[in-house]
């Protein structure tokens, strides 16, 4: 069974960093690419970033370039998203994703990342 | 990049069907035939229910189908039911190689 448990959310200043991990179990992790998706209270999905399977090849929203990043650990089945230089508008819930060719396919339940003073 | 257009909500009643519409542009849902549906209870995370077009994985009822036409893709829940009452979403990847969802759209089953 296709397991990825989010962790790192909570409550940060604007400004300020966080780092978010997902740890993936039940299937091949370093055969797929892997996404973050957010989603602000109340509102919609936006995807974030996504990241090829050996790390070589990162894409991101226009609204977090810069600041974010994206990596992978293979050795370790996890993905991680630093994020840098928060912002109010980056407050959401964060989900992982397994991303086979064309699409989503397995979420975790996400972690919450709320930026306020 | 901006986000597909989706209804806010649509709604029908047991046994009905209805269908949700998903239009982007050219450089996205136009493009390619990479485009999802993913369903969404409150407080839980979304369920990938059709993927390129029109498949649906493994684990999800056939009374879901979709479909696209151009720069507009289609889902279609036949035989409604209470527990399809969700938010919907449609997703495309785009030219860019970045990918993006409609605003979502709220189903009532009335």
């Amino acid at each position: 069974e296709v397991q990825l448990v989010e962790s790192g959310g909570g409550l940060v200043q604007p400004g300020g960093s966080l780092r978010l991990s997902c740890a993936a179990s039940g299937f091949t992790f370093s055969t797929y690419w892997m996404t973050w998706v957010r989603q602000a209270p109340g509102k919609g999905l936006e995807w974030v970033a996504h990241i090829k399977q050996d790390g070589t090849e990162k894409y991101y929203v226009e609204s977090v370039k810069g600041r974010f990043t994206i990596s992978r650990d293979n050795a370790k089945n996890s993905l991680y998203l630093q994020m840098n230089s928060l912002r109010a508008e980056d407050t959401a819930v964060y989900y992982c994703a397994r991303h086979p060719h064309g699409t989503f396919d397995d979420w975790g339940l996400g972690t919450l990342v709320t930026v306020s003073s | 990049q901006s986000a597909l257009t989706q209804p806010a909500s649509v709604s029908g009643s047991p046994g009905q069907s209805i269908t949700i519409s998903c239009t982007g542009t050219s450089s996205d849902l136009g493009a390619y035939n990479y485009v999802s549906w993913y369903q969404q209870h409150p407080g839980k995370a979304p369920k990938l229910m059709i993927y390129e077009v029109s498949n649906r994985p493994s684990g999800v009822s056939n009374r879901f189908s979709g479909s696209k036409s151009g720069n507009t893709a289609s889902l279609t829940i036949s035989g409604l039911q209470a527990e399809d009452e969700a938010d919907y979403y449609c997703g495309s990847y785009t030219r860019s190689n970045t990918w993006v969802f409609g605003g979502g759209t709220k189903l009532t089953v009335l």
